[in-house]
């Protein structure tokens, strides 16, 4: 039982296209995050969210935004895919009393 | 601004040695300290944790040391395996507005040859 799981693993896309990448957790955590990990493996928060309150990083493009249709989901879309977005992409969730989990990763590549 | 400051970027070490990661922080207002451990294709998984009301924390092989007056922290990994091998981030958390956010170290890339 997977607990923070995001698909697809891998996407490849062209520029200037809109993408989603959904995440799910089954951990009944009440907190969601998004992270981007570079080629160098640096991992920067994105996003935050739970049922009252979205945290963006103000160094993210507004062409991403997160979208959680339930306390279990927080998706990620992009628009106007750009070749510097292409990273893999981390869902992970947290409780107040719980370590953050993450998923595997979804491979984003613009070409 | 990068508030958590790790090193090596990489390091090698033969089996059965002793391998050191070490990390640096500035904020004051972090409170929880863990080690997160990645394998390639996988997400970073809690490895161990520390709160500043202790020096030292050890799990198995891991241990953690903490120094509150130098605002640093190291992990050492004993007997060291090549199963060991991975990206090792140290990492802080500190209450930020009304959210918790985890800062990463930049991470070590760990090889342990057999």
């Amino acid at each position: 039982d997977t607990a923070v799981s995001q698909t697809p693993k891998y996407l490849v896309t062209q520029m200037g296209n809109d993408k989603s990448i959904k995440c799910e957790q089954n951990l009944g955590h009440d907190t969601m995050y998004w992270y981007k990990q570079d080629s160098k493996k640096f991992l920067k928060i994105m996003f935050s969210y739970n049922n009252k309150e979205l945290i963006i990083n103000e160094t993210v493009p507004n062409r991403f935004s997160p979208k959680s249709p339930d306390k279990a989901h927080l998706n990620l879309h992009i628009n106007s895919l750009e070749l510097g977005d292409s990273a893999v992409y981390f869902c992970a969730s947290r409780s107040r009393l719980a370590p953050l989990h993450f998923g595997n990763g979804t491979r984003l590549t613009v070409t | 601004q990068q508030q958590v400051k790790q090193s090596p970027q990489s390091l090698i070490v033969q089996k059965g040695g002793i391998s050191i990661i070490n990390c640096a922080y500035e904020n004051t207002a972090f409170d929880y300290f863990p080690w997160y451990q990645q394998f390639p294709g996988k997400g970073p998984a809690l490895l161990i944790a520390i709160r500043p009301d202790v020096s030292e924390k050890k799990e198995g092989r891991f241990t953690i040391s903490f120094n509150k007056s130098a605002k640093q922290f190291s992990l050492h990994i004993m007997d060291s395996q090549p199963g060991d091998s991975a990206t090792y981030f140290c990492a802080a958390l500190a209450v930020s507005g009304s959210a918790r956010q985890l800062t990463f170290g930049s991470g070590t890339q760990l090889t342990v040859l057999p």
